[in-house]
């Protein structure tokens, strides 16, 4: 899986758009970027995926450059609630793996922090 | 949907005991993971299984883990004999049968071995 790059921490004001880059500039071609979010004394909390296109749902939207080697994870109206790790992840899609999904790599993420 | 339930939340146990952390995915689920978390290593997955067959344990750090799945919505985790450097949250989850890795994860369980 392609390594991926995160800053350590960072500060958004609540009610801005929170903007969480990302490095990933070895992914290939059958990669996903994947995002989930820790809070704190929870789970991971899978937030949204995608392959090239931008995505949005109902949580945050993804940007991803054109040649893939960066995204951005952009929570557009950030509340405390949004405190927590932020991870981005770098994976073969299953459904070029073999077609069995097979657990994803956590690295250190993102300490987003929303100040009031 | 009750979502992926673990218990106990909470396991205070002394070394050399025996531990079971137990897991019930979501239902329909094909996929369970169980990963733990300390601040020195992060995330780590231990062992995954695919329709109730372990499937990769090359996580588990040594023979003193183990890991079940009698039934599709049943899963344990057990450690014995525990040591002190075993106390960590550890995490189930499990993701349906998609083309892409979307993991639904329990509150998990903190465990200290003293």
């Amino acid at each position: 899986d392609a390594k991926t790059t995160q800053p350590t921490s960072m500060d958004c004001a609540e009610g801005r758009a929170a903007n969480l880059p990302c490095n990933h500039s070895t992914i290939s071609g059958n990669e996903y970027v994947y995002w989930y979010r820790q809070i704190h004394s929870q789970g991971p909390q899978y937030i949204i995926h995608g392959l090239k296109n931008n995505e949005t749902n109902e949580m945050a939207s993804l940007i991803i450059t054109e040649d893939r080697k960066s995204s951005t994870l952009i929570l557009p109206h950030a509340t405390l609630r949004d405190t927590a790790v932020y991870y981005c992840i770098v994976r073969v899609a299953p459904l070029y793996s073999g077609g069995g999904a097979d657990g994803l790599t956590f690295g250190k993420g993102t300490h987003l922090i929303i100040q009031p | 949907d009750a979502g992926v339930i673990q218990s106990p939340r909470h396991e205070v146990t002394e070394m050399g005991q025996e531990v079971t952390l137990r897991c019930k995915p979501i239902s329909g689920h094909d996929y369970l993971f169980w990963y733990r978390q300390t601040m020195m290593r992060g995330l780590e997955l231990l062992i995954y299984f695919n329709n109730n067959v372990p499937i990769d344990d090359s996580g588990m750090p040594e023979d003193r883990f183990s890991a079940k799945m009698p039934n599709a919505s049943f899963s344990t985790l057990k450690i014995q004999p525990s040591e002190p450097r075993d106390s960590a949250v550890y995490f189930c989850a499990s993701s349906p049968k998609t083309g892409v890795e979307k993991l639904f994860f329990g509150s998990g369980t903190q465990l200290s071995v003293l």
